[in-house]
């Protein structure tokens, strides 16, 4: 199977500051990767995606970077807010089938 | 706002039982997917569903499972006989576009498959 995984398990950020959510991918073959939020209970939110012709794409107060080189792709989050604490993960697709990491549980501390 | 649902929530089944996990997509989507995750793992891709057929199916979905679409709202999965490595939470997923367009897929809240 693929190898997609995140660099830090979890992640804790003051209310207000940025968070920045990493992920690092194993196929070079990937042309498309989407980052997903998974709150406790509840199934993955798609967060924003982003095509391996582009190195950033920018939503509502998230953007994800795209570095091929290296094989890495970041999140990050504008302005953490109490309501970003959740599990973030990224997945990645070479082909028809997704491969998903094991994701980042992101705290926000009041 | 649309939402993917999914019965039961949970459920509990014996060793070797059969299943079937049900699912509602949105109404206007015609790209259909169930996933598992194990407690604790990550989400796992098995199988992807359009135009009443199968489009794509990982190592994980053998003979064991199947889908189908049998009217023009629900989507199953079954589990022919289950094993007590089944126990996940099964989601199911759909979106309105599929292979080289928008992949966002809207999850549904999930199915916890306990096998004893």
């Amino acid at each position: 199977g693929e190898s997609v995984g995140l660099h830090l398990p979890t992640l804790s950020v003051q209310e207000g500051d940025n968070s920045i959510i990493n992920c690092a991918y194993s196929n070079s073959a990937s042309d498309y990767f989407i980052w997903y939020k998974q709150e406790s209970g509840k199934g993955p939110q798609f967060i924003i995606d982003i095509r391996s012709n582009m190195d950033k794409r920018q939503g509502q107060r998230v953007t994800v970077l795209l570095n091929k080189t290296v094989k890495h792709l970041s999140l990050q989050i504008a302005a953490t807010q109490p309501g970003d604490s959740a599990v973030y993960f990224c997945a990645e697709n070479p082909g028809n089938q997704f491969y998903f990491g094991t994701g980042t549980s992101l705290t926000v501390i009041p | 706002e649309p939402e993917v649902t999914q019965t039961p929530s949970h459920q509990v089944t014996q060793m070797g039982q059969e299943v079937i996990l049900r699912c509602v997509p949105i109404s206007n989507h015609l790209y259909f997917y169930w996933y598992r995750q194990i407690l604790g793992q990550k989400v796992e891709f098995l199988v992807s569903f359009y135009n009443n057929e199968i489009s794509e199916k990982s190592e994980i979905f053998d003979d064991q499972f199947s889908v189908e679409r049998p009217d023009g709202s629900n989507f199953t999965l079954k589990i022919r006989s289950t094993k007590l490595e089944d126990s996940a939470m099964y989601f199911c997923a759909s979106s309105e576009h599929g292979q080289r367009s928008s992949y966002e897929q809207y999850f549904g809240p999930g199915t916890r498959l306990t096998v004893t």
